[in-house]
């Protein structure tokens, strides 16, 4: 079964920019978080999604927002970039949110904003 | 809120030795999962072993067992007979069993260097 990919896995903008990172869980999972990976912050959850609909949200402004289709690929979306929004971008899924099924982290799109 | 501390940001230890990576939690919820990440070089983050907090009798896995102490709020991790491969950086995490959520909460991590 293959696992959690996410695409693009590197990727450069400027301030001011916008950019969409998605993710494809692995088959059969339905639940689909996010998060951001920094030096200075360390690993911090940005959101959750479940069978469409967003369950969870992490203390990020406004710009960051996701959606999930109905094929539960999920896609972040970053709007007026800024320099302190680079970053790895982790994406993980499970099957379910009963709480007893594992996360699998894909190998993050890596950003960077100059 | 919830909060997880690993003290100590760098550990080396030697080929075939054992070496415990520490993590305290802060949390007033009585049920919830810890677990402990491994990230790697290449960045994958793997799953290496959990613990519902409701279960009394330490996971294991392999060359991997944790000792969890509730009342303490501590979930250290052992790695016996440690290989090159167990070189990486390693993450505590905690999540919470109410609610649904599938939210991680991690610590700030460990380097783990494994010296031949």
């Amino acid at each position: 079964k293959a696992g959690v990919t996410q695409t693009p896995r590197y990727l450069i903008k400027t301030r001011g920019q916008q950019v969409t990172l998605s993710c494809s869980p692995i088959s059969g999972h339905r639940s689909v978080s996010w998060y951001q990976q920094t030096p200075g912050q360390g690993l911090q959850f940005l959101f959750e999604y479940f069978s469409e609909t967003q369950r969870n949200k992490g203390n990020f402004p406004g710009r960051f927002s996701g959606r999930q289709f109905s094929n539960s690929r999920s896609e972040m979306n970053v709007s007026t970039l800024e320099l302190g929004d680079s970053a790895l971008y982790l994406c993980a899924s499970s099957f379910s949110t009963s709480g007893q099924e594992t996360q699998y982290f894909g190998p993050g799109t890596r950003l960077l904003v100059l | 809120a919830q909060t997880v501390t690993q003290s100590q940001p760098e550990m080396s230890v030697q080929e075939a030795e054992t070496v415990t990576l520490s993590c305290t939690y802060d949390t007033s919820e009585s049920d919830y999962y810890l677990f402990w990440y491994k990230q790697p070089p290449s960045r994958q983050m793997i799953l290496v072993i959990r613990q519902e907090a409701y279960k009394q009798q330490n996971a294991t896995e392999n060359r991997f067992s944790v000792n969890f102490q509730k009342a303490a709020k501590s979930f250290s991790l052992k790695i016996s007979d440690s290989q090159l491969g167990d070189a990486a950086m390693y993450f505590c995490a905690y999540r919470s069993a109410e609610g649904g959520s599938e939210k991680l909460v991690f610590g700030k991590g460990t380097k783990l260097t494994v010296n031949p």
